[in-house]
């Protein structure tokens, strides 16, 4: 089946860094999600980004499909942005595969 | 409803009795999933609901689980004759085309 890789594994950033993550992939896929686990355990949807770049506040992603690699940017990090990124790939209509997950934390 | 709700939050129950986990989708959401997530891993596809059809269970264990979604809103996952290793947190998502929104999960802990 499909692999999903994400890296770094663990990240520890000063508040105010940025941040880039990414995603690999092995196979072509149709649709792809990035999601944040909160230190609550709330699992957050951030970006539904198959292909090209998106933007929201801090936050902005870029997918290259052909290439199979997908990267979310965290820019000015906050302590709230602490928690577990997982990015999900879906090669047929509705069934995801998650990667193992970049644990994030951000000091204050 | 607004969001995805699941209930309980918290489960805690004996092994060997039967647990009922249930997940209300955002309202006219017509794909329904159920995921399931170790400590310290992604969560792992169980069974997928469109309308009130559950068209692939593959994920699922084996057959003391068991999913259904009579009326293609409200879903029921079910785990019969609970087992220490059935502890992890029971993700419900659902789906109107664009991306899963997740409920906040049930953590069963079996003891």
């Amino acid at each position: 089946g499909i692999q999903v890789e994400q890296s770094p594994p663990d990240l520890i950033l000063q508040e105010g860094a940025n941040s880039t993550l990414r995603c690999n992939f092995s196979d072509s896929v149709n649709n792809l999600q990035w999601f944040h686990q909160n230190p609550w355990g709330q699992l957050i949807n951030l970006f539904y980004i198959p292909s090209g770049t998106k933007q929201n506040g801090r936050l902005s992603a870029t997918t290259v499909a052909t290439e199979r690699y997908s990267l979310l940017y965290i820019s000015s990090s906050q302590t709230t942005d602490s928690g577990v990124y997982f990015c999900a790939v879906g090669t047929g209509t509705y069934k995801y595969i998650f990667g193992t997950g970049t644990r994030l934390k951000v000091l204050a | 409803g607004a969001g995805v709700s699941q209930s309980p939050r918290y489960k805690v129950t004996k092994r060997g009795q039967d647990v009922a986990l249930r997940c209300d989708p955002i309202s006219g959401h017509v794909s329904l999933y159920w995921y399931r997530q170790a400590l310290g891993q992604g969560p792992e596809f169980l069974t997928y609901f469109n309308y009130e059809a559950q068209q692939d269970k593959s994920g699922l264990p084996n057959d003391r689980f068991s999913a259904e979604r009579p009326e293609g809103s409200i879903s029921t996952l079910t785990i019969q004759r609970t087992e220490q290793r059935d502890s992890a947190m029971y993700r419900c998502a659902s789906s109107g085309g664009g991306g899963y929104t997740f409920g906040s999960g049930t953590r069963l802990t079996v003891v």
